[in-house]
């Protein structure tokens, strides 16, 4: 498998433009993370998705930031007007599912996106 | 909500040698998981190592071991025989929904950058 899939690599644009985000999770994963890490803020989640539903979006910082995942297969995260301090590293993460209460599977993640917003 | 405290921003080692990085966690759970995710200047976020927090015994991947005290909320990492490779930022992961059935997100530390000297 080709792990965690990630596009673009790096994305440089201008304040007020939209960016888009794709990611395309490890076939057969059935949950989907997008985090963002800073270094004044460090790793957070954004929002995570489960059979392609979203289950908690509490970590998306503002309605400018929006996630879909239209099927199993890929998932984007829209940034609509984009400001100099949305500037970060945006990861995609899969997993399967919990077997039972006391597993947890691991989270694998794509490469990142480095977004610079001018 | 849970915390996860890295006390040590950078920390570096001669190869060779042993290092261990400390983590701290804060939680009303007695059943949960712990992480070390590692991140070399490739980005890339690689699972190290996981503890189960109702397994007595220490988790251990090769030359990677962890030292869980679970009374004090303690989860260090150990790193033996350090190679070159091993150069990267460390962070200590904690999922935030550990005792329920529901899947739990993630909260990661801030991170500890390692640097293995020749």
């Amino acid at each position: 498998d080709a792990g965690v899939i990630q596009s673009p690599r790096h994305e440089v644009t201008e304040m007020g433009q939209e960016v888009t985000l794709r990611c395309k999770p490890i076939s057969g994963h059935d949950y989907l993370f997008w985090y963002r890490q800073t270094m004044m803020r460090g790793l957070e989640l954004l929002i995570y998705f489960n059979n392609n539903v979203p289950i908690d979006d509490s970590g998306m910082p503002e309605d400018r930031f929006s996630a879909k995942m239209p099927n199993a297969s890929f998932s984007t995260l829209k940034i609509q007007p984009s400001e100099p301090r949305d500037s970060a590293v945006y990861f995609c993460a899969s997993s399967f599912g919990l077997a039972d209460l006391f597993s947890y599977n691991e989270q694998f993640f794509g490469p990142g996106t480095r977004l610079t917003v001018l | 909500a849970q915390t996860v405290t890295q006390s040590q921003p950078e920390m570096s080692v001669q190869e060779a040698e042993t290092v261990t990085l400390s983590c701290t966690y804060d939680t009303s759970e007695n059943n949960y998981y712990l992480f070390w995710y590692k991140q070399p200047p490739s980005r890339q976020m690689i699972l190290v190592i996981r503890q189960e927090a109702y397994k007595q015994q220490n988790a251990t991947e090769n030359r990677f071991s962890v030292n869980f005290q679970k009374a004090a909320k303690s989860f260090s990492l150990k790193i033996s025989d350090s190679q070159l490779g091993d150069t990267a930022m460390y962070f200590c992961a904690f999922p935030d929904n550990a005792g329920g059935t529901s899947y739990g997100k993630l909260t990661f530390g801030q991170g500890t950058i390692l640097t293995v000297h020749p």
